[in-house]
């Protein structure tokens, strides 16, 4: 079954500390799709990356960045130097696009990132 | 561009009542979703459309009506609300298929049934 697991609930970092947040990922299929989505205290989710199955290169945006490792069904994101506006909630999500039934898209229950200035 | 928008913000409603969460976005986009967000359990999609006049149904349906008249609206409606619809509502859009593309969520409606 399609599962993700984001095991740390909670983290806190002082700025500028770097923090790896952990999503691992269940499936059958051989072709799925990894995105991650932040949600600041505002409340409004925005996309931070996809990735898909056939793309296992490692992937870095400014401070942030990304380690995709089938071998260990993990899509893990790094903040580097972490700054007050990063506290948010990450939530790491996968998709199945061939299963026809409706539960293409699973999102983890989320990590809740505090950055203490 | 507006994005995706939500009407209203927050709403408290008692047992029994119905009501209409309103979405628009007016980026073209042919699929559109609803979701439930609950402390500790992720997103959970309630119902989707891949286009105008088509809807489905997600993971959890039940008490919850949509439809889809135009490409820009996707309404949700509460049949008869209960306690346990307590949630914050997300209505998000996409180009193509969630499964493959980047979602646009709207700002979330935050709904309390006593």
């Amino acid at each position: 079954a399609q599962k993700v697991t984001q095991a740390q609930t909670e983290i806190s970092v002082v700025e500028k500390e770097d923090v790896t947040l952990d999503c691992v990922y269940e499936t059958r299929d051989t072709t799925y799709y990894l995105f991650w989505y932040k949600q600041p205290p505002s409340g409004e989710l925005v996309f931070l990356i996809r990735r898909n199955s056939f793309d296992e290169q490692n992937e870095i945006s400014g401070r942030y960045s990304w380690n995709f490792q089938k071998s260990t069904s993990s899509f893990n994101f790094t903040i580097t130097a972490s700054q007050v506006v990063d506290s948010a909630v990450y939530f790491c999500a996968l998709s199945e696009p061939v299963k026809t039934s409706y539960d293409k898209v699973i999102f983890g229950p989320g990590t809740s990132l505090s950055v203490i200035p | 561009n507006a994005g995706v928008t939500q009407t209203p913000k927050f709403q408290v409603l008692k047992t029994g009542q119905s009501m209409t969460l309103q979405c628009a976005q007016d980026m073209n986009h042919e699929y559109m979703s609803w979701y439930r967000q609950d402390p500790g359990m992720g997103l959970r999609l309630i119902h989707y459309s891949v286009g105008a006049g088509i809807t489905d149904q997600g993971e959890v349906p039940n008490g919850y009506n949509v439809s889809r008249s135009t490409t820009e609206d996707f309404p949700l409606r509460l049949l008869s609300a209960a306690p346990s619809q307590t949630s914050v509502y997300f209505c998000a859009s996409s180009y193509g298929l969630a499964d493959y593309n980047e979602q646009f969520f709207g700002p979330g409606t935050r709904l309390t049934v006593l």
